[in-house]
């Protein structure tokens, strides 16, 4: 079986401050993990994704994640926020032989104050 | 098409009304995903469909729902007699399946949705 859990449902960063939100995932095989970002009124965007190879995996708009195994997690970090990133963040894992069926986190809403 | 198209975008119904959302994958992708977000909630598993393979209906939360899809592409979500609980936006995923990997290898596209609201 497979979960995810996203730590903090609100976030709230200062514009051009660190924005990092946390994913520790559980599964029973080696995993893939994602991070999608959903913007108002809008469906779900793919801002990086990890299957296999470098634990360093760099996505979309500055956002930039590390797969650590032995603390499984997959936290989602960009160094200077900008008001743009204000959205709601899901992280999701699936694994091999899972039939790609992606499991998600409850997400985490991202606030960018000016 | 170039995206994964959802109909309708919105639908209000009474309680008790049946309803049917549509679902129009990427033309080629073999995988159909059906999720649901409730308000605040994170994303739930519905079913999960692969080729002429039997669907994966483990995340259907009632026998009010069920799902088919016709000719491995456009897929119909049908929920009977609609609750309350029922009100949430029901997403719809297609990707290319490879290997065991699943949709991983190639990610997932997701649709809009269609936010349902029954009162």
């Amino acid at each position: 079986a497979q979960s995810v859990t996203q730590l903090g449902s609100h976030v709230s960063v200062s514009e051009g401050a660190l924005v990092l939100l946390r994913c520790n995932y559980s599964s029973s095989v080696p995993p893939y993990l994602f991070w999608y970002v959903q913007y108002p009124n809008q469906g779900l965007q793919l801002l990086l994704k990890y299957t296999t190879g470098a634990t360093l995996v760099k996505g979309i708009n500055g956002f930039e994640a590390e797969f650590k195994k032995s603390e499984t997690s997959f936290h989602l970090t960009k160094p200077s926020a900008h008001m743009s990133d204000a959205a709601e963040y899901f992280c999701a894992v699936t694994g091999y032989n899972q039939g790609g069926k992606l499991i998600f986190g409850q997400g985490t809403e991202l606030s960018v104050k000016p | 098409g170039a995206g994964v198209s959802q109909s309708p975008s919105n639908k209000v119904t009474e309680k008790g009304k049946d309803v049917e959302l549509r679902c129009d994958p990427i033309s080629g992708h073999t995988a159909l995903y059906w999720y649901r977000q409730s308000l605040g909630q994170g994303l739930e598993f519905l079913i999960y469909f692969q080729g002429n393979s039997a669907p994966d209906k483990s995340g259907l939360p009632s026998d009010r729902f069920s799902a088919e899809r016709t000719g491995g592409s456009v897929s119909t979500l049908t929920i009977q007699r609609t609750q309350q609980e029922d009100s949430a936006v029901y997403l719809c995923a297609s990707s290319l399946v490879r290997g065991q990997g699943g949709g991983a290898n190639y990610g997932y596209t997701f649709g809009s949705g269609t936010r349902l609201t029954v009162v």
